[in-house]
């Protein structure tokens, strides 16, 4: 079974806030990703991680930053939050295998007034 | 540019009937390709995957089938039941293996008793 947490689950927040959307998994695995995702669209990958102190951007471009300081946790930081942040926020993680499997998270909501 | 199309935003099936989802691809260097299913509120979890060496995948009641030469596949849930309700992305990648997968923007699944 998959053990990866995302919190919050749900987030509003004010314009030009700095926020921080924690992921965490406990399955040992080496890769990690932020996908990004509006209703009725597709998941768009905005950052991925290989292992501890690797970060990559994705296809889409994001503002927003992420670390990977320990295997398990992979947060992402907005500086300052805008409208245009509203969306939904999945992480995911998966081993060094042959498999594409990736699993996720319960996602993160966030809506920026 | 969409690499991955599902052009069905929704798809409604009776219980006990086939449900097919449809999936199409332009770039002809993916070659490994997986359906994932999302329920509300919950992020997506994998459910069949098929490589460029196969045409048919079968797991239980899902089969996923892929025509290469169309750029086209397909997931079959025969028979379906009300619990496979939800939504359903398709997503491909490059090589087997590979840290990035593209995704489609997903079908709404209802199953109708």
């Amino acid at each position: 079974e998959a053990d990866i947490y995302q919190t919050p689950r749900y987030l509003v927040i004010g314009t030009g806030k700095k926020i921080t959307l924690e992921c965490s998994q406990t399955m040992g695995h080496d890769k990690m990703y932020w996908y990004q995702q509006d209703p009725g669209m597709e998941l768009h990958l905005i950052h991925y991680s290989y292992g501890v102190n690797s970060t990559e951007k994705g296809d889409l471009s994001s503002e927003s930053t992420v670390s990977r300081i320990r295997t398990e946790h992979f947060p992402l930081t907005l500086e300052s939050a805008r409208p245009s942040h509203t969306s939904q926020y999945l992480c995911a993680s998966s081993e060094w295998s042959d498999s594409n499997e990736q699993f996720f998270g319960p996602g993160t909501r966030l809506t920026v007034l | 540019d969409q690499q991955v199309k599902q052009n069905s935003p929704s798809l409604s099936v009776q219980e006990g009937r086939i449900s097919i989802l449809n999936c199409d691809y332009t770039n002809s260097m993916f070659d490994y390709f997986l359906w994932y299913k999302k329920y509300p509120a919950e992020g997506p979890t994998f459910l069949i995957s098929i490589s460029s060496i196969k045409d048919k995948n079968e797991d239980g009641r899902f089969t996923v089938f892929l025509n290469k030469s169309a750029k086209h596949l397909s997931l079959h849930i025969v028979p379906s039941q009300p619990g496979d309700s939800a939504v359903y992305f398709c997503a491909a990648s490059k090589w087997r293996g590979a840290q990035k997968l593209v995704f489609g923007q997903g079908t709404r699944l209802t199953i109708n008793p």
